[in-house]
């Protein structure tokens, strides 16, 4: 399968910082990438779609100026986190569609667990 | 009500029984289905996808689809303890002009030596 990686794979932050999370497409260009915040026990919610040289569209009740999403380039997405509190503290898990798989099929990166205290 | 269901288990099966998974949708204009696998503190893995009805093997997987339905399932057969994880369904449906994926909250599978 496609390689999508994620960094860090964990942060901790202090209330009030920003923190950016990176997704990189290791084997393949990724036009549209996605990112999503899992609680604990609970399924993938899906905060806003990356595109590639435009502006992310995000999902009702995200705040866009509280998470910033950048896809400068085919190859990288970035997510920051703005003045994190600590109920953001969660897993954030970025994904790529692949080209070849006709743009449905989603391959995850590893995922950062980032606690704000 | 949820658009993509599945019962949250946990699941227990012996190591050698096959493991039966459960989704509902309530989109009908969904296209393609996928199974995820994820472990406790880890991302979602992909193990198979399905976009028409029917079923679909790949090893010890068989997923299928009846889009009549609205139901998807996934057997594990030879169920080996490796396999315990959280299996997360996801459905993908054209919106706005792009393919999204909604996923269940999956079902927590065990299996037992």
């Amino acid at each position: 399968g496609a390689v999508v990686s994620q960094h860090p794979s964990w942060v901790i932050c202090k209330s009030g910082t920003s923190v950016k999370i990176e997704c990189r497409s290791l084997d393949f260009q990724a036009t549209t990438m996605f990112w999503y915040r899992q609680f604990p026990k609970q399924s993938l919610m899906l905060m806003a779609t990356s595109n590639e040289g435009s502006k992310a569209t995000y999902e009702q009740g995200v705040e866009k100026d509280k998470f910033l999403i950048n896809h400068a380039s085919l190859t990288l997405s970035t997510l920051t986190v703005t003045s994190a509190h600590p109920e953001d503290s969660s897993f954030y898990i970025c994904s790529a569609r692949h080209p070849w798989t006709g743009n449905t099929e989603a391959f995850f990166g590893q995922g950062t667990r980032l606690t704000v205290v | 009500q949820k658009e993509v269901e599945q019962n949250s288990g946990p699941l227990s099966v012996p190591e050698g029984a096959i493991a039966s998974l459960n989704c509902t949708y309530s989109d009908r204009g969904s296209q393609s289905f996928f199974w995820y696998r994820q472990y406790s503190g880890k991302s979602p893995e992909l193990i198979m996808s399905i976009y028409s009805n029917g079923d679909k093997e790949d090893g010890r997987f068989t997923a299928q689809l009846n889009k009549a339905s609205q139901y998807v399932s996934l057997l594990i057969r030879d169920s080996q303890p490796s396999d315990s994880a959280t299996y997360l369904c996801a459905v993908g449906a054209t919106v706005g002009g792009g393919n999204k994926l909604t996923f269940g909250t999956g079902t927590q599978l065990k299996v037992e030596l």
